[in-house]
């Protein structure tokens, strides 16, 4: 079993539709939770991070963690096509090593 | 100004060659990272280096040798390449304190055949 489990999708929705995006963990020593979103052929940018448990909000993205079910998730609001990508969740330790966990990455269409 | 660039985008050679790519940041950050994403887009750290010292190791074959000639270079020399090389690999740097806000270069594209 791997430590970050994603649902590849694909997902497709039409364009203004909330959308969320969902990861679940095993590891309880987990206390960094960040998403990145991977355009095609680029590399992952980071969307947002969040420590512990909780929500954040950055415009039409709100992150939420729930530590007690080990469950995290990236909300969407008002899709765009142009928010369609790959969306990877990933974790770390609260360590300075930078060792991060990714998921494998859901890969969401926004159809116009 | 690209702020993490990568050299070459795109490899293609066969097995048994040795190749090297070449990852510069203009960030001033002082910890960069290598990491391979496969066909099914996982993506898994192999190294890590601060200020040039070795900070991650992971489970990787020891054909694979990071150097970091400086905090702003990382290179990665792979020897006798293998089919299973090909992928995509991406080099990320980061700043010390913030160690989740990676950022990554636009990958090189290995391929063995």
């Amino acid at each position: 079993q791997k430590e970050v489990e994603q649902d590849p999708g694909p997902l497709s929705v039409p364009e203004g539709a909330i959308v969320s995006l969902n990861c679940t963990y095993s590891n309880s020593a987990f206390q960094y939770f960040m998403w990145y979103r991977q355009y095609s052929r680029k590399g992952p940018e980071l969307l947002m991070y969040t420590y512990s448990s909780g929500n954040k909000e950055d415009g039409r993205f709100t992150a939420q963690v729930d530590k007690s079910s080990k469950y995290i998730s990236l909300f969407i609001r008002d899709s765009q096509p142009s928010d369609s990508a790959t969306y990877l969740c990933a974790m770390s330790e609260k360590s300075n090593t930078g060792k991060l966990i990714f998921g494998q990455g859901t890969t969401l269409q926004v159809k116009p | 100004d690209t702020a993490v660039s990568q050299t070459p985008k795109y490899l293609v050679t066969q097995m048994g060659n040795d190749k090297s790519i070449k990852c510069e940041q203009n960030l001033g950050h002082d910890t960069m990272y290598w990491y391979k994403q496969d066909s099914k887009k996982f993506l898994k750290i192999m190294f890590s280096y601060n200020n040039k010292e070795l900070i991650i190791n992971e489970t990787v074959p020891n054909r694979f040798s990071p150097k970091s000639p400086d905090k702003a270079h990382l290179n990665l020399h792979i020897n006798s390449l293998e089919l299973g090389d090909s992928a995509v690999y991406f080099c990320a740097s980061s700043q010390s304190g913030f160690p989740y806000e990676q950022y990554f270069g636009p990958g090189t594209r290995l391929t063995v055949t």
